[in-house]
């Protein structure tokens, strides 16, 4: 299957910075990028929906301005958690649709957060 | 209202034994696509197999087969000689609408499947 690197895979980052999840598609072109966030032992919660060249979708409840989503290219995404507080602590998660097949999404290895 | 339903929030199976993860989903489209991810403790996400609407045969990749039942809207993962390294999360999960790169992936709560040797 396709390859999506997401990167970094943990970050431990101070109340109030900002810390920036990158999203890649290696092997094919993602005209469509999903970012899902993932409470312990709970299921994924699709966060947003980034189209390479436009404006991110954001799902309800989630703030557009505290998840900032950029699809600069066909290969990369990524996800802006700004001003960062201890409950923004989590597992993110990015997925990729595109290419060949539109059928499944790859998904990349998770971020996992930790706010102090 | 939730979309996907995973009832059985935690199974343990005999080692060898087969075993079933149920799923039912509510849409009102005719086109949608079922999928079935394991994510292990380390959190990565492994598509299993997918199940298109229209798909008369019910799909096989290996060990697993997905059970489709469109009208009762059941879509089961069925495991066959379930290993050790089958100890996961397993989460259901439905595209709706026309296959397409921007069409969204929803998902149900999850399984948690433990295999006993």
């Amino acid at each position: 299957g396709a390859v999506v690197s997401q990167h970094p895979s943990w970050v431990i980052c101070k109340s109030g910075t900002s810390v920036k999840i990158e999203c890649r598609s290696l092997d094919f072109q993602a005209t469509t990028m999903f970012w899902y966030r993932q409470f312990p032992k709970q299921s994924l919660m699709l966060m947003a929906t980034s189209n390479e060249g436009s404006k991110a979708t954001y799902e309800q409840g989630v703030e557009k301005d505290k998840f900032l989503i950029n699809h600069a290219s066909l290969t990369l995404s990524t996800l802006t958690v700004t001003s960062a507080h201890p409950e923004d602590s989590s597992f993110y998660i990015c997925s990729a649709r595109g290419g060949v097949s539109n059928t499944e999404a790859f998904f990349g290895q998770g971020t996992r957060l930790t706010v102090v | 209202a939730q979309k996907i339903t995973q009832t059985q929030p935690g199974m343990f199976v005999q080692e060898k034994e087969a075993v079933t993860l149920d799923c039912t989903y509510d849409t009102s489209d005719q086109s949608y696509g079922l999928f079935w991810y394991k994510q292990p403790s380390s959190g990565e996400m492994i598509f299993l197999i997918y199940q298109g609407s229209y798909d008369e045969q019910n799909a096989t990749e290996g060990r697993y087969s997905l059970n489709f039942q469109k009208a009762r809207k059941s879509a089961n993962l069925v495991i066959s000689a379930s290993q050790l390294g089958d100890s996961a999360m397993y989460f259901c999960a439905m595209r709706e609408g026309r296959r397409s790169s921007a069409s969204k992936i929803i998902f149900g709560s999850g399984t948690r499947l433990s295999i006993r040797p």
